[in-house]
């Protein structure tokens, strides 16, 4: 089963507009941690936002917020007043950390290119 | 503030050649990854060392190894290069501890094999 699924392969928005880019994970871990980063064309990770297990509120990052339902198992990622320069490839990932024998290793899922028109 | 310095940046390789990609970083971080991107697919685990002295294997570490030659470097050599080994690799390192602790990930190499 897939630990990571982004069901969305590509998502259109509007300049200004808000977008939800959707994600959801499986794991039977307790403690764990998401995180979204952003791929632009030229190729670099930039990491957006992480948001912990036991967070009990949404983490924000700027015009970044994620979603967290984790009865539901969802990590969505909120980006608000959307920019030109917001188009790009976004990913999100999990680190799970049961035992601490995760080393960090995270599992992404396959992606969501965001196209932001003018 | 270099943070993941990964080289060469792009390579194209005749099946059956050997190269070695370098990966550096200057962040005091124990951990150190590498993952290969596909399309479709997002970013795999191929190997990682936790901390200097010690590797293991990802997801994918077939037709791969993997040396942390101290804390800075973590190299990934492929011995014998397939097609299916065409891919994007980023190298990326970790500090450690809890919490966010998020991964920095280098420029990438973009390794054609023909």
């Amino acid at each position: 089963a897939q630990k990571i699924t982004q069901t969305q392969p590509g998502m259109f928005v509007q300049e200004k507009e808000a977008v939800t880019l959707d994600c959801t994970y499986d794991t039977s871990d307790q403690s764990y941690g998401l995180f979204w980063y952003k791929q632009p064309s030229s190729g670099e990770m930039i990491f957006l936002i992480y948001q912990g297990s036991y967070d009990e509120q949404n983490a924000t990052e700027g015009r970044y917020s994620l979603n967290f339902q984790k009865a539901r198992k969802s990590a969505n990622l909120v980006i608000s007043a959307s920019q030109l320069g917001d188009s790009a490839m976004y990913f999100c990932a999990m680190r799970e950390d049961a035992g601490g024998t995760s080393y960090g290793k995270l599992t992404f899922g396959q992606g969501t290119i965001l196209t932001v028109h003018p | 503030n270099a943070g993941v310095t990964q080289t060469p940046k792009f390579q194209v390789l005749k099946t059956g050649q050997s190269m070695t990609l370098q990966c550096a970083q200057d962040m005091n971080h124990n951990s150190m990854y590498w993952y290969r991107q596909d399309p479709g697919m997002g970013l795999r685990l191929i190997y990682y060392s936790a901390s200097e002295g010690t590797t293991d294997k990802g997801e994918v570490p077939n037709g791969y190894n993997v040396s942390r030659l101290n804390k800075r470097e973590f190299s990934l050599r492929l011995e014998s290069a397939a097609p299916s080994q065409t891919s994007v690799y980023f190298c990326a390192s970790r500090g450690e501890g809890w919490g966010r602790g998020e991964a920095f990930f280098g420029q990438g190499t973009r390794l054609t094999v023909v």
